[in-house]
């Protein structure tokens, strides 16, 4: 089942701060988050799995509520380049199975 | 730093012809999803290979639509005939074995137009 996003789209200023929130129905094992420029591919941004473990390779933090379902994104002091639309992707088991990515939010970064 | 790899990456065909795409993934990646995103949504699961085997086609149109990996390295999904509903970005992404645990790598894709 598809992971809810909200919002669904945010604009802010250079330097200004944005949470992007992705929740399930369904009990979850992982949570991954995606950003995509217009036109381009998907690229990986974090990874949170049950238990606390947090895998990441940009400067962005995320949380990860496992009795609520949910994890938040958060972009502090925003750049131009993190403009683009932020997918977060679900998996209910450790088996690697049904993932399923959200609808996305689309965040513009003006001057 | 390795990529995964599309072809074409844009396709124009007319309704009812047969269509296919190729996606080589990353050397030792052992995990090979294809996804079908229509503009303005999120990308759509369509078929997980683990290896040469597939461990998820439940989103796959089995009536239209295969996908083999047979040596479990490069992968091809077809599209037989193609309808215009199809149209849509085809992308391929490529992951260590799968469980979670692991971040998925994205091809350039193949902009699919039916006509």
């Amino acid at each position: 089942q598809q992971p809810v996003q909200s919002p669904q789209a945010v604009i802010l200023r250079e330097g200004e701060d944005a949470v992007i929130n992705c929740s399930s129905s369904k009990a979850l094992y992982s949570v991954h988050w995606y950003r995509q420029k217009h036109g381009e591919a998907p690229v990986f941004l974090m990874i949170l799995l049950k238990g606390g473990e947090q895998k990441g390779h940009e400067k962005i933090s995320a949380s990860f509520n496992e009795k609520k379902q949910q994890s938040s994104l958060y972009l502090t002091a925003s750049q131009l380049s993190y403009s683009g639309t932020y997918f977060c992707g679900t998996e209910n088991s450790d088996y690697g199975q049904n993932f399923v990515f959200g609808p996305g939010t689309r965040l513009s970064v003006l001057p | 730093e390795a990529e995964v790899a599309q072809s074409p990456r844009y396709k124009i065909t007319e309704k009812s012809q047969a269509v296919a795409f190729w996606c080589d993934p990353i050397s030792g990646h052992a995990t090979l999803y294809w996804y079908r995103q229509i503009l303005g949504q999120g990308p759509e699961l369509l078929v997980q290979f683990q290896d040469e085997s597939v461990v998820d086609d439940s989103q796959l149109p089995k009536d239209r639509f295969s996908a083999e990996r047979l040596k479990g390295v490069d992968s091809t999904l077809k599209i037989q005939p193609a309808e215009l509903g199809d149209s849509a970005m085809y992308l391929c992404a490529s992951s260590l074995p799968a469980g979670g645990a692991y971040e998925q790598y994205f091809g350039p894709g193949t902009r699919l137009t039916v006509t």
